[in-house]
């Protein structure tokens, strides 16, 4: 089945870029569906940050656009999230996941990573 | 932006009980609406999209109703491993702007 698997660093310093690798077994990332990044700040509620397509057509939350690039590399079968000039603001658990193309309900989701940005 | 707003913000139930959960959206979203599970330390689990369609392997206890800005989730018989947190989910906007609401804790 498929697994998606998220990694990267835990702690990111203010200013700098977080950046997250989800590694995707199971299924060929070429083959469909768009891959996302969302984020859970501790103890509170989900936020969906962007998706990409294997064709490299991306969309963003326009509340972090100006900071989020999301990318495919098929030939490792991952995608990536970077997100410069953190904040604590920006700690959170960061999950990936898919969803179909043309929808936008996600499964399955990865175990989620925690950043933080210290204050 | 369309705002998810679910309610209440938690519900105390029994086991073997039916639970209520109620999702409203700012603006229609058809029937463009998932509903998500999810447990302690634990990523969310996909339960209903379509507003009504259970995922795989979900039980049939769990069945979703609703359209436009109304939304319910219904579970018919509560066991142990429903205690949770709910989230809904609108993906309706094209191109992608997906918003969550703010979760109902279901607790006993």
């Amino acid at each position: 089945q498929v697994q998606l698997q998220e990694s990267g660093p835990g702690l990111v310093k203010p200013s700098e870029t977080l950046s997250l690798t989800c590694a995707v077994s199971g299924y060929s990332i070429s083959s469909g569906y768009y891959w996302a990044w969302i984020r859970q700040p501790p103890g509170e509620g989900l936020e969906w940050i962007g998706s990409t397509y294997h064709s490299g057509n991306t969309y963003y939350n326009p509340s972090l656009k100006s900071r989020v690039t999301i990318s495919v590399d098929t030939s490792k079968n991952q995608f990536s999230l970077n997100l410069s000039s953190v904040t604590a603001a920006d700690t959170a658990v960061y999950y990936c996941t898919r969803h179909p193309t043309g929808s936008g309900y996600c499964y399955p989701w990865g175990q989620g990573t925690l950043v933080t940005v210290p204050s | 932006e369309i705002v998810m707003t679910q309610s209440p913000a938690t519900l105390s139930v029994s086991p073997g009980e039916r639970a209520t959960l109620s999702c409203r959206a700012s603006q229609s979203v058809s029937s463009s609406l998932a509903w998500y599970q999810q447990k302690p330390g634990q990523a969310p689990r996909l339960l209903i999209y379509g507003a009504s369609t259970r995922a795989t392997g979900i039980p049939d206890r769990f069945s979703g109703s609703g359209s436009g800005t109304e939304f319910t989730l219904t579970i018919s018989s509560l066991q142990s491993e429903d205690f949770a947190v709910y989230y809904c989910q609108q993906y309706n906007d094209w191109p992608p702007m997906y918003t969550f609401g703010q979760g109902t804790k279901l607790e006993i």
